[in-house]
């Protein structure tokens, strides 16, 4: 299977605890996404990144929420102190960007569903 | 930034029949695109489509097609001859120029279709 992949698919974690998310991207794609998707909602943007670049981040990243992609392969998304309100599930998404072309569909991953008691 | 509005929270559409997804956008960068992802119940989000907005036709994706009205800030998706497996939330997204890295998601529409 060579699409996106995220790990683990459900967390279930109390309150007050950290809790970190994987995501590995198409191989070749050089963007990488994260979004939120809470309940009757359309998925909301958090970060993404160019390689291993941050290049934008999203209001609703909070101090407790930090993403990070190393190597500019995988990225994890880690949030600390969660609150009940963390409660969701995170997409991860990846795309090939080829120098300003604007079709650069984003794949999605299955997502990891996020449950604070 | 893109502000998407999707009217329309659930569909109903009889099998074999055509359905219309509305959704309106609103930008003020002369360079953006519009897409469409359906999301199943098991979650994943599925592209289906694609609308540049200096794309001079409508752009089309075997049953789905995208009636992109620009003076109106439209760009709603048709899908033809529907299937009891196009049943699912449908998204319309959008995002501006520079590859679209920032893209934003309407609120959906859940479609039903009816044998």
């Amino acid at each position: 299977d060579t699409g996106v992949s995220q790990d683990p698919r459900h967390k279930i974690t109390k309150r007050g605890q950290n809790v970190t998310f994987r995501c590995d991207p198409i191989s070749e794609h050089n963007r990488l996404y994260w979004y939120r998707q809470t309940l009757g909602q359309g998925p909301e943007f958090l970060t993404y990144f160019q390689n291993e670049a941050q290049l934008e981040k999203s209001r609703l990243l909070s101090d407790r929420f930090s993403a990070e992609r190393p190597k500019g392969s995988f990225s994890t998304l880690e949030i600390q102190r969660t609150e009940q309100g963390d409660s969701a599930m995170y997409l991860c998404a990846s795309s090939l960007d080829l120098g300003g072309r604007g079709d650069n569909e984003q794949f999605f991953g299955p997502g990891t569903r996020l449950t604070v008691l | 930034a893109q502000k998407i509005t999707q009217t329309q929270p659930g569909m109903f559409v009889q099998e074999k029949e055509a359905v219309t997804l509305d959704c309106t956008y609103d930008t003020s960068d002369p360079s953006y695109g519009l897409f469409w992802y359906k999301q199943p119940s098991s979650g994943e989000m599925i592209f289906l489509i694609y609308q540049g907005s200096y794309d001079q036709q409508n752009a089309t994706e075997g049953r789905y097609s995208l009636n992109f009205q620009k003076a109106r800030k439209s760009a709603n998706l048709v899908i033809s001859a529907s299937q009891l497996g196009d049943s699912a939330m449908y998204f319309c997204a959008g995002g501006n120029s520079g590859g679209y890295q920032k893209v934003t998601f309407g609120t959906g529409t859940k479609l039903q279709v009816i044998p």
